[in-house]
């Protein structure tokens, strides 16, 4: 089965950048998809198909995929942006949806 | 607007059966696709199955055997339906859907509904 990987955290001042990555063998070839959740609530689409944004989803929110990684950028992070990020992908060998194991952002 | 509003979670003992609803609206779910995605508490996402637009479904291996998933489509609801329950099953499920045509994210989420598995 298909597996994709996430440090379980990522830490960053306000203003500054931050950088999670989804590991996947070969996973240029797939569409990914980024969530984010807070607690108690339901998952947001942040990015799709690598680094599409949703409609009113701020540009600050970025992705790219290459080789092994993809990876969602934030520039300018703000408290707010304080949850859990979840990658996802379709993978078509198996016919089944992968989900990353979740990266918390924690803004200092 | 789209909305999804699930229901039909409950405590029940382990062994037992339970059917949860998916009520769509400003989405045609026969046009489209659905998943269930569960949370077990302090865990992530876990993928459980899913239905398209074709009426193909396709499950995960938590689910295989034990879970199906379907979809009335004059009501607009998609079901999830849960037998042979066990005690790791305990999770909050949302519903999400997706466009026909896209790349099978799945920008449309409901707020959950929570399934409790315990004697």
């Amino acid at each position: 089965s298909y597996v994709l990987t996430q440090p379980p955290s990522v830490s960053v001042a306000p203003g500054q950048t931050a950088r999670i990555t989804c590991g996947g063998n070969k996973i240029e070839g797939k569409s990914v998809h980024w969530y984010y959740q807070k607690a108690g609530q339901a998952p947001v689409l942040v990015i799709y198909d690598d680094n599409d944004r949703p409609a009113g989803i701020p540009e600050r929110f970025s992705g790219s995929n290459s080789g092994d990684t993809a990876t969602l950028t934030i520039t300018w992070v703000e408290a707010g942006d304080e949850a859990d990020y979840f990658c996802q992908v379709w993978d078509t060998s198996t016919e089944k949806y992968v989900f990353g194991p979740g990266t918390k952002v924690t803004v200092l | 607007d789209v909305h999804l509003v699930e229901s039909g979670g409950a405590l029940v003992q382990p062994g037992g059966s339970l059917r949860l609803s998916c009520a769509v609206s400003g989405f045609t779910v026969s046009d489209n696709f659905v998943t269930w995605v569960r949370q077990a508490p302090g865990k992530g996402l876990e993928w459980v199955s899913v239905i398209f637009f074709s009426g193909a479904t396709y499950d995960a291996d938590c689910a295989q055997g034990r879970f199906a998933i379907s979809r009335d489509s004059s009501k607009n609801i998609v079901y999830l339906q849960m037998n042979n329950l066990r005690v790791d099953d305990t999770a909050v499920y949302f519903c999400a859907g997706g466009r026909n045509g896209g790349y099978y994210e799945t920008p449309y989420w409901g707020q959950g509904t929570l399934v409790t598995v315990s004697s």
